[in-house]
């Protein structure tokens, strides 16, 4: 059974400090998506990461991939108040073609951020 | 972009009774379709994958007679809640996409709650 695990699950962070989040997977994945979710709403995508050695930035965010350890991490510089929100990663386990689009998602990130 | 359009946004029904939840692609034809689960708080789970003209595949501990799928159009997929109870009372969240290294697309979510 895929694991997917994130840490850490609450992320207390002042403006313009520097922090990662964590993403393990158990399995080997197809593609590993990062997400993120505002209180009440659906879900936004941020990454999506395909190969071993991704990396994607957007803005004050950047993911990365290691398929080997099986670790993902975005990455958040300089924070600011408009980044609290819940951070999801999700992998997909495309097993012969059957499962695309199958996603196992972390438990999230709930992060806040301080001025 | 492209749009994956839920319907509705919230319902509010009373114990017993059933509900439909719509998830509609608005400018591409999805091919597979998801429905997650998503309790106050907690992660999304994946509850069943709906493929268009077929049965759906539904997760373990996932009651397929409560939990009507059907996705009878590459358009179209509705999740009926059958005889809910308070605790169906959840966020439901579909996604779809057009198949094989297609982006994937979640709608906007349906808030349940059940009296």
């Amino acid at each position: 059974e895929l694991k997917v695990e994130q840490n850490p699950l609450f992320l207390s962070m002042q403006e313009g400090k520097n922090y990662t989040i964590y993403c393990n997977y158990s399995t080997t994945s197809d593609r590993l998506y990062w997400y993120r979710q505002d209180p009440g709403k659906s879900l936004e995508s941020l990454f999506v990461l395909l190969s071993n050695g991704a990396v994607k930035q957007e803005g004050r965010l950047m993911a990365s991939l290691d398929t080997k350890a099986r670790l993902s991490t975005l990455h958040i510089t300089a924070a600011v108040h408009d980044l609290s929100a819940t951070y999801f990663c999700a992998v997909e386990v495309n097993a012969g073609g059957t499962s695309y689009g199958k996603l196992t998602f972390g438990q999230g990130t709930i992060l806040t951020v301080h001025p | 972009g492209a749009v994956v359009s839920q319907h509705p946004s919230w319902v509010i029904c009373k114990s017993g009774t059933s509900v439909k939840i719509e998830c509609r692609s608005l400018d591409f034809q999805a091919t597979t379709m998801f429905w997650y689960r998503q309790f106050p708080k907690q992660s999304l789970m994946l509850m069943a994958t709906s493929n268009e003209g077929s049965k759906a595949t539904y997760e373990q501990g996932v009651e397929k007679d409560k939990f009507l799928i059907n996705h009878a159009s590459l358009t179209l997929s509705t999740l009926t809640v059958t005889s809910a109870h308070p605790e169906d009372s959840s966020f439901y969240i579909c996604s779809a996409t057009q198949g094989n290294n297609s982006p994937l697309h979640f709608g906007n979510g349906t808030r349940l709650t059940v009296t």
